[in-house]
């Protein structure tokens, strides 16, 4: 069974820590990404990569930073953590066909 | 710039409704595909379907159905006899090239809460 896991379900820190949230798939996909859901606002999309030490900005990357050593691992970096950045992440790989995506992990910053 | 509006926010309906959920888009792509995810209280995200720009047959699929008009750009979603279980977030997303043409993003609506009473 193809997956994409999200190493925490739920986190909280305290604001100015960094963070990190971290994203294996299995899949061999090229493409991965990070999403962050708000109510009322659907899945906006943080950072994506499309290879190794590859990555491009989406559509709100402020605030945030990616990491991706090996193809199978995607994490994202929250440098200093602010509680506008309490959310739920949600992590996806793809081969440009099909999206796979992982639960999702709820992060609050206190 | 690609966007899916999903303008119903929240629709609530009696068990054994029909209950149609609206998406609209916008694209400047000319291939293109369209999807549709449920997400249950429990927060996974659950693939319904994926729809490409080429293809404009309508798709059955037990109670499920969804009306894919290019001309419009609309690709609903219409659930047929609702049952409890029907109750999640459902969400319309439009996978297109990005500007830099090095991966296709998916964009995703806001997102239509179904809430089906017994």
């Amino acid at each position: 069974d193809v997956k994409v896991t999200q190493s925490s379900r739920y986190l909280v820190k305290r604001t100015g820590e960094k963070v990190f949230l971290e994203c294996v798939q299995d899949m061999d996909h090229e493409n991965m990404f990070w999403y962050r859901q708000d109510p009322g606002l659907g899945l906006r999309l943080i950072y994506f990569s499309y290879d190794v030490k590859m990555k491009e900005k989406g559509d709100i990357p402020e605030g945030y930073s990616v990491s991706r050593e090996k193809k199978e691992r995607f994490s994202l970096i929250l440098e200093s953590a602010s509680t506008n950045q309490t959310s739920m992440y949600l992590c996806a790989s793809s081969n440009n066909y099909g999206y796979t995506f992982g639960s999702g992990t709820r992060l609050t910053v206190v | 710039a690609q966007k899916v509006t999903q303008a119903q926010t929240e629709i609530s309906v009696v068990e054994k409704e029909d209950v149609t959920l609206d998406c609209v888009y916008e694209t400047r792509d000319t291939t293109y595909y369209l999807f549709w995810y449920k997400q249950p209280p429990s927060g996974e995200l659950v693939f319904l379907i994926r729809r490409n720009s080429f293809d404009e047959q309508n798709e059955i699929s037990g109670r499920y159905s969804w009306n894919f008009q290019k001309s419009t750009s609309s690709f609903n979603f219409t659930i047929t006899a609702s049952q409890v279980v029907d109750s999640a977030v459902y969400f319309c997303a439009l996978s297109g090239w990005l500007s830099s043409g090095s991966a296709r993003q998916l964009t995703f609506g806001s997102g239509t809460q179904l809430t089906v009473l017994p």
